[in-house]
């Protein structure tokens, strides 16, 4: 059974790198990995998707080893504003079936 | 671009009404439509996937006769809760694929908070 495992909360201070990994040992081969930022009462905001290796824009990197296995979402810098709920998913390429991790909730401290 | 929107925002009704949700892509053709439903500090859980034309396909444990989904266009999906219930109180969020949006990419309404009453 596939699925999607990520750690339910993590805490960091402002300015620092932030790091969040997600768990999707089933993964296929031509399965995708996206990532999404949740604030209260919101919809979910896309960050980045990836399919191997290293993936950056302009708010995140996203570092997917050889294996795929697992995937990092990194957040540079962090700002009390990236206090969210970050959710990792996995969209089967065969069928885009959505495999949703349960979301990292993220605090930022001062 | 691929932006999405749900109508109404907020919504309180009483309970054994009907409610109706609208999601619309705004600047593309979304081929595919996802309903969420989601409980206070709880996760997203899908509800449904719909294609432009087809029926729906509901995840187990959600009543097809009780959310209704209508994806008739390609900019256009609608929930309707039928005969709600307090325990159907929850933020709805919809979204939306295709396009320059690619294959793998969803993009999200601001969703809908459904109270009843």
């Amino acid at each position: 059974l596939a699925k999607t495992t990520q750690p339910i909360s993590m805490d960091s201070y402002e300015g620092q790198e932030v790091n969040i990994t997600c768990s999707h040992n089933n993964i296929a081969t031509n399965d995708y990995i996206t990532w999404y930022q949740q604030f209260p009462s919101q919809g979910p905001r896309f960050i980045i998707q990836g399919y191997k290796t290293k993936v950056t824009n302009e708010v995140a990197s996203l570092f997917i080893p050889a294996d795929r296995k697992s995937s990092t979402l990194s957040l540079p810098r962090v700002s009390l504003s990236d206090t969210a709920v970050y959710y990792c998913l996995v969209v089967r390429g065969s069928n885009y079936q959505l495999i949703w991790g349960a979301g990292t909730k993220l605090i930022i401290k001062p | 671009g691929a932006v999405v929107s749900q109508h109404p925002s907020w919504v309180i009704c009483k309970s054994g009404t009907s409610v109706k949700i609208e999601c619309r892509s705004l600047d593309f053709q979304a081929t595919t439509m996802f309903w969420y439903r989601q409980f206070p500090k709880q996760s997203l859980m899908l509800m449904a996937t719909s294609n432009e034309g087809s029926k729906a396909t509901y995840e187990q444990g959600v009543e097809k006769d009780k959310f209704l989904i209508n994806h008739a266009s390609l900019t256009l999906s609608t929930l309707t809760v039928t005969s709600a219930h307090p325990e159907d109180s929850s933020f709805y969020i919809c979204s939306a694929r295709g396009g320059l949006a690619g294959a793998y990419e969803q993009y999200f309404g601001p969703g809908t908070r459904l109270t009843v009453t």
